[in-house]
């Protein structure tokens, strides 16, 4: 299993750019999460995803920012227009009921 | 919701002493408590976890207790080495809820 799939590992932007960011879950599970993770704030928990379906996005800051689970096996987050101090390391999770979370090694963003 | 406050925010100690990060929840339904540990400029990574249906579980020198009734856990490890350096962050949630809850995370730095 190659894990949790976070895709791009470093994005640098201009501020205003739409950054979109990726990730493919563990097969099989059936949970995804994104947290967004600074100094200040810690891991902050976005949005999850059971079987598809956004649950809580009670945590996603403002409308600049939306995810997607168009299927089991893809998730995206977007930023619209971005901003600096949407700066962070943004990581994406998956995890089965019953089970832990398997994170991905997270997206490096700096927004310029 | 789910509430996890974790002390201390930054712990130091000398090879070989004990460490011990303390958590308590706020949600007396949540019965599952895992920890979970960053290294500089990687993903958190599971470490160890406990089942509210056990005091105490032991991974060579990990360990991490629970205490329902207060509702706290703590991680306790010992013989400490420099490569135990890290981030640690204790988390909690209800099994058949997928929405864990992290701590704010406690920087451990041993001393050679």
């Amino acid at each position: 299993d190659a894990g949790v799939i976070q895709s791009p590992r470093h994005e640098v932007t201009e501020m205003g750019q739409e950054v979109t960011l990726r990730c493919k879950p563990i097969s099989g599970h059936n949970s995804l999460f994104w947290y967004r993770q600074t100094m200040m704030r810690g891991l902050e928990l976005l949005i999850y995803f059971n079987n598809n379906v956004p649950i809580d996005d009670s945590g996603m800051p403002e409308d600049r920012f939306s995810a997607k689970m168009p299927n089991a096996s893809f998730s995206t987050l977007k930023i619209q227009p971005s901003e600096p101090r949407d700066s962070a390391v943004y990581f994406c999770a998956s995890s089965y009921t019953g089970g832990g979370y398997t994170f991905g090694s997270g997206t490096r963003l700096t927004v310029v | 919701g789910e509430n996890v406050e974790q002390h201390p925010s930054t712990l130091s100690v000398q090879e070989g002493d004990s460490a011990v990060i303390k958590c308590t929840y706020s949600d007396s339904a949540s019965n599952y408590f895992p920890w979970y540990k960053q290294e500089l400029g990687k993903r958190p990574q599971l470490i160890i976890d406990i089942r509210s249906n056990v005091g105490e579980k032991k991974d060579q020198r990990i360990a991490v207790t629970l205490n329902k009734t207060a509702k706290h856990f703590s991680l306790h490890i010992t013989e400490t080495q420099p490569e135990d350096s890290a981030v640690y962050f204790c988390a909690a949630k209800l099994l058949i809820n997928n929405d864990m809850r992290f701590g704010a995370g406690t920087r451990l730095t041993v001393k050679p």
